[in-house]
């Protein structure tokens, strides 16, 4: 079974200053997606950046960039130019991208994100 | 833009009551999901759901719960005898595709908070 890990249970960062988030995950398969999730206090979940894993390119939205390192497992979420609403938990997950209905996502146990003024 | 909605937002109930929580998913997507969050831990995976069929569920997903889609857009998932457990934050979401590319992504919806007294 597949396992994600993120070791930052709570991160500060002062605003417009660059911040990374950690995680690392367990797998066996060498096809899956990767994906960075934000949940703000409403508690809703909102797709962050999404990377696969066949892609050696790093994924990019705006100021939001991962650094995917394969071999080490490990795909951490960087933020450029923090603004107040950043300031969410944020949780890394795993998908399977192996043929066949239903491949679940599997989360890490999140990161509170705080951004300071 | 096309987005997964849920209904109630909030839903208090009794021990032992029945619970319905409703989602509507982005309507040309073909796959199903719920999740679940404990207050404080991590997001859960508790079925997936294709074809008007289970097409995985977790441990978690007992003889208890069940899921629908009784229409054409509605999927449900219903909780027959509510435990005190199963207080939490129930997450619909929805996939295009199960695989390839962009298609496969989750999309969440605004989650249904469950408290059981």
């Amino acid at each position: 079974a597949q396992t994600v890990t993120q070791s930052q249970p709570e991160m500060s960062v002062q605003e417009a200053e660059t911040v990374t988030l950690s995680c690392t995950y367990d797998t066996s398969e060498s096809d899956y997606y990767l994906f960075w999730y934000k949940q703000p206090p409403s508690r809703q979940m909102i797709l962050v950046i999404r990377q696969e894993a066949y892609k050696q390119q790093n994924a990019t939205e705006n100021r939001f960039s991962v650094n995917f390192q394969k071999a080490a497992k490990s795909f951490s979420l960087k933020i450029s130019d923090s603004q107040l609403g950043d300031a969410a938990m944020y949780f890394c997950a795993y998908r399977s991208a192996r043929g066949g209905a239903g491949n679940m996502l599997t989360f890490g146990g999140g990161t509170r994100l705080m951004v300071k003024p | 833009e096309p987005e997964v909605t849920q209904t109630p937002s909030h839903q208090v109930t009794q021990m032992g009551q029945e619970v319905i929580l409703r989602c509507v998913p982005i309507s040309n997507h073909l796959y199903f999901y719920w999740y679940r969050q404990i207050l404080g831990q991590k997001v859960e995976f508790l079925v997936s759901f294709y074809n008007n069929e289970i097409s995985e569920k977790s441990e978690i997903f007992d003889d208890q719960f069940s899921v629908e889609r009784p229409d054409g857009s509605n999927f449900t998932l219903k909780i027959r005898s509510t435990k005190l457990e199963d207080s939490a934050m129930y997450f619909c979401a929805s996939s295009e595709a199960s695989s390839g590319g962009n298609r496969e992504t989750q999309y969440f919806g605004p989650g249904t908070r469950l408290l059981v007294l």
